[in-house]
């Protein structure tokens, strides 16, 4: 079965700790996608990855680190350096687009990380 | 700043009508714009998209609209389901298509 797969669904976090958030995808995929969703916003981007060893920061990169070592796999690191870490985090992958070809994004069920 | 904007968090539909679902956007630049259906506890899932060179896309009961000169597109759902009650975010992206702006959501609730 296809898809995309986000481990841990819950995660807790000590301040000052650095954590790890897993997405994994089998749909072959070039890009991936790291969201973070706040109550009362929409999604906002991180970081994204078009290619293997190569990723660009979105909009709220600050205090969020990434690796892109294997086309399958785009962990997500959330830093002692991010100020408000708790939120629900989504990692989404698509076939690489260009202008001919949009193509939508596949989501997985998210990770909601939480700050004890 | 917002790009994308959805002005109803909420909307409760009798089962059987017409579901409107509204979003607007700033950036003229944005040419292609897609529906994703959240369910809690899930991860969004691709519902219907429509590029710029178009103003209608259907897809069985789910009608997406794009108005390029008011910078507003519509999901339309009809007949409605209870099984329709979920999340419905509007995103949009330029002609790169590397980043994705999405809008904050509406929850539909279909009344049976």
């Amino acid at each position: 079965d296809g898809g995309i797969t986000q481990s841990p669904k819950y995660l807790f976090r000590k301040e000052g700790q650095n954590v790890t958030l897993s997405c994994e995808q089998n749909l072959n995929h070039d890009a991936m996608y790291w969201y973070r969703q706040d109550p009362g916003q929409g999604l906002r981007l991180i970081y994204y990855s078009q290619i293997v060893n190569d990723f660009q920061k979105g909009d709220i990169a600050e205090g969020y680190s990434v690796s892109r070592e294997k086309k399958e796999s785009f962990p997500l690191t959330v830093t002692s350096a991010q100020k408000n870490p708790t939120a629900f985090y989504l990692c989404a992958s698509s076939t690489a687009g260009d202008i001919y070809s949009n193509q939508p994004q596949h989501f997985g069920d998210g990770t909601r990380l939480s700050i004890l | 700043d917002q790009q994308v904007k959805q002005n109803s968090p909420s909307l409760s539909v009798q089962e059987g009508r017409i579901s409107i679902l509204n979003c607007d956007y700033t950036n003229s630049m944005f040419d292609y714009f897609l529906w994703y259906k959240k369910y809690p506890a899930e991860g969004p899932t691709f519902l219907i998209s429509i590029s710029s060179i178009k103003d209608k896309n259907e897809d069985g009961r789910f009608t997406v609209f794009l108005n390029k000169s008011a910078k507003h597109l519509s999901l339309h759902i009809v007949p409605s389901q209870p099984g329709d009650s979920a999340v419905y975010f509007c995103a949009a992206s330029d002609a790169t298509g590397n980043q994705f702006y999405f809008g904050t959501g509406t929850s539909l609730t279909v009344i049976p």
